[in-house]
């Protein structure tokens, strides 16, 4: 099976723009989604395919892939964003799924 | 009202079993694959299984084949798992989330994703 890289943690400045990244050979085959865990909560999917998001999720989120590696930008963090976001992403084999091992989001 | 509800957690003793449920409700659970997803205490997501629409295709993670069943009751709105053998490792909260469904875009990807997830159950293995 294969796996998908996150970075553990990243911090951005109220109102700055973040990219958090998640690398996997499945990648090139299969678009991630992500999920955004506040603490105590469930995920909440916030981004799958190209760049499509659920309803109710701010149009400050975005993705994008290139290669082996997907990203999730946030553009313009709010201080609510501040959580662990997970990818995922089906194997190379296709039938089974795998998450990154979370990003921690600290807006400062 | 479109929710999943688990239930089912409790404490277990290693080598035992124990069934957990998720109802669904507010949207045509026999249209969706479901999955379920787990995560130990203050560690990450980790996939555990998923099962077609039907009930007909089921694929396990690693760590759980042999051990876990996932399963569905289309009649009754409710995803299964049955979890045997039961190590300390399976600890976690488990969550069961529903499909997107699959799809194919012009660039020639495949993607589905969660759109949606329960409360989660937390499963205690322990002596």
């Amino acid at each position: 099976s294969s796996e998908l890289t996150q970075d553990p943690a990243v911090s951005v400045a109220l109102g700055q723009t973040v990219r958090i990244t998640c690398q996997g050979d499945s990648l090139r085959s299969y678009y991630a989604s992500w999920y955004q865990q506040k603490p105590g909560q469930a995920p909440v999917l916030v981004i799958y395919g190209k760049n499509n998001r659920p309803s109710g999720i701010p149009d400050r989120f975005s993705g994008s892939s290139s290669g082996n590696t997907a990203s999730l930008t946030i553009t313009g963090a709010q201080a609510e964003d501040e959580a662990d976001y997970y990818c995922n992403s089906r194997d190379s084999s296709g039938n089974v799924y795998v998450f990154g091992g979370g990003t921690k989001l600290t807006v400062l | 009202q479109v929710q999943l509800v688990e239930s089912g957690g409790g404490v277990v003793q290693p080598g035992r079993s124990l069934r957990l449920s998720c109802a669904a409700s507010g949207f045509t659970f026999s249209s969706y694959a479901m999955h379920w997803v787990r995560q130990a205490p203050g560690k990450g997501l980790e996939w555990v299984a998923v099962i077609s629409y039907d009930g007909s295709n089921k694929y396990y993670a690693d760590s759980v084949k042999g051990r876990f069943t996932i399963s569905r009751d289309n009649s009754k709105n409710t995803l299964y798992l049955q979890m045997n053998s039961l190590r300390a490792e399976d600890t976690a909260v488990y969550y069961c989330a529903r499909s997107t469904g699959n799809y194919y875009d012009s660039s020639g990807y495949y993607y589905d994703a969660f759109d949606l997830w329960g409360q989660g159950t937390m499963v205690t293995v322990s002596s």
